[in-house]
């Protein structure tokens, strides 16, 4: 069964510097998603990516934040200069159409220092 | 915009006992649809089910089972004869039919031996 992979599976950073985290979808699924969900607490949503562009975005997903698929088969999220705040769990999600359900990778742990 | 209220915080039971978790959820959408995910200690977010707002059939699959009322805006789940490998943390999650899935706070499932 085809699965949503990310990487790095945990990514240690210090403040002020930028990361990239990697997701590779399920082939021919076209909607793309990232979450963050901060230790303990519920997944939020962050941005919503079709089309080659984004969607919807959330309140978090502030001028620090970016999103592309540079390859056309890899999705990344790009912060770029971390805060303490941004240390979290980010999860990559895809589903193939409008109506079908969202499947999420294992999730990328970023601690920021 | 969607919400999904999840009020149980965490609940043990002992193997084989049933636990039913409980969701409500607040839409203005004629058009929605509901999930439950498991996360367990790894981490990862895993799909268990999903239902259409035209659907209200209530269905068993294996121990899990759901109840959806929409006169009550209610999506609960019980899982019959719980194992241990059922310990985890179960969110219920909504959308419209293009958009992100709105999480509830999720529930902490302790299955002791």
């Amino acid at each position: 069964e085809p699965e949503v992979t990310q990487t790095p599976s945990h990514q240690v950073t210090q403040m002020g510097q930028e990361v990239i985290l990697r997701c590779v979808p399920i082939s021919n699924h076209l909607y793309f998603y990232w979450y963050r969900q901060i230790l303990g607490q519920k997944v939020e949503f962050l941005v919503s990516f079709y089309n080659n562009e984004i969607s919807e975005k959330s309140e978090i997903f502030d001028d620090q934040f970016s999103v592309e698929r540079p390859d056309g088969s890899n999705f990344t999220l790009k912060i770029r200069s971390t805060k303490l705040e941004d240390s979290a769990m980010y999860f990559c999600a895809n589903k193939l159409g409008s109506t079908d359900t969202q499947y999420f990778g294992p999730g990328t742990r970023l601690t920021v220092l | 915009a969607q919400k999904v209220t999840q009020a149980q915080t965490e609940i043990s039971v002992v193997e084989k006992e049933d636990v039913t978790l409980d969701c409500v959820y607040e839409t203005r959408d004629t058009t929605y649809y509901l999930f439950w995910y498991k996360q367990p200690p790894s981490g990862e977010l895993v799909f268990l089910i999903r239902r259409n707002s035209f659907d209200e059939q209530n269905e068993i699959s294996g121990r899990y089972s759901w109840n959806f009322q929409k006169s009550t805006s209610s999506f609960n789940f019980t899982i019959t004869a719980s194992q241990v490998v059922d310990s985890a943390v179960y969110f219920c999650a909504s959308t419209d039919s293009w958009g992100k899935l709105q999480f509830g706070a999720g529930t902490q499932v302790v299955v002791t031996p």
